[in-house]
């Protein structure tokens, strides 16, 4: 069964440095998303992309986060410049033109010191 | 989006069905009904919606009021492999293909051997 996938498991950075999260969707969807959620806290939306632009994006996703999809499976989340804040399970998601559901890849924890 | 309302908890005996309820008294004649979960530490599931009819997969069944203000979401035979948060969503399904979830705080199920 197709899944998405994310790499890497787990990343330790330092705050102020940059992170990219990396995600494989699944291969014939069209919309992408980022979710993020801090440890005890509900799973927010950051971002979504369709047609290699931002369709939507939340107040979180600010200047400091940016998306790209570099070639046609990868779909990255940068963070320029870490915060303590930033600490999260960061979650990529896909979904496809007639598909009702979103799949979720298994996340990347992010511990920013 | 229609606001949801969900038990923060509830607990289930391995092999019985578990009924999770979910008011949704102001939803609107073009939104549907979803369900996620959450196992630990991994990411979002979906599990069925519907709009209006009582639908069933290989996951679980969902019963929709006939005034759709509520529903119940079945996990027929629960195993200790379904203990999660599950989240209600009510939402319209808009521009084809695209899924923004939003999650509340759901309802943590805890199968007990």
């Amino acid at each position: 069964e197709p899944e998405v996938t994310q790499t890497p498991s787990h990343q330790v950075t330092q705050m102020g440095q940059e992170v990219i999260l990396r995600c494989v969707p699944i291969s014939n969807h069209l919309y992408f998303y980022w979710y993020r959620q801090i440890l005890g806290q509900k799973v927010e939306f950051l971002v979504s992309f369709y047609n290699n632009e931002i369709s939507e994006k939340s107040e979180i996703f600010d200047d400091q986060f940016s998306v790209e999809r570099p070639d046609g499976s990868n779909f990255t989340l940068k963070i320029r410049s870490t915060k303590l804040e930033d600490s999260a399970m960061y979650f990529c998601a896909s979904g496809g033109q007639t598909y009702n559901e979103q799949f979720f890849g298994p996340g990347t924890r992010l511990t920013v010191l | 989006d229609a606001k949801t309302t969900q038990p923060p908890s509830m607990d289930c005996a391995e092999g019985r069905a578990a009924n999770l309820p979910c008011n949704h008294s102001t939803i609107s004649g073009n939104e549907y009904v979803y369900w996620y979960r959450q196992i630990h530490s991994q990411g979002p599931q979906y599990i069925i919606h519907g709009l209006k009819n009582n639908e069933t997969n290989e996951m679980a069944s969902l019963i929709i009021t006939e005034d759709r203000k509520s529903s119940t979401l079945i996990l027929p035979h629960a195993t200790l492999r379904d203990t999660a948060v599950y989240y209600c969503i009510v939402r319209v399904d808009r521009n084809g293909g695209y899924q923004k979830v939003t999650f509340g705080t759901g309802t943590k199920l805890q199968v007990i051997p």
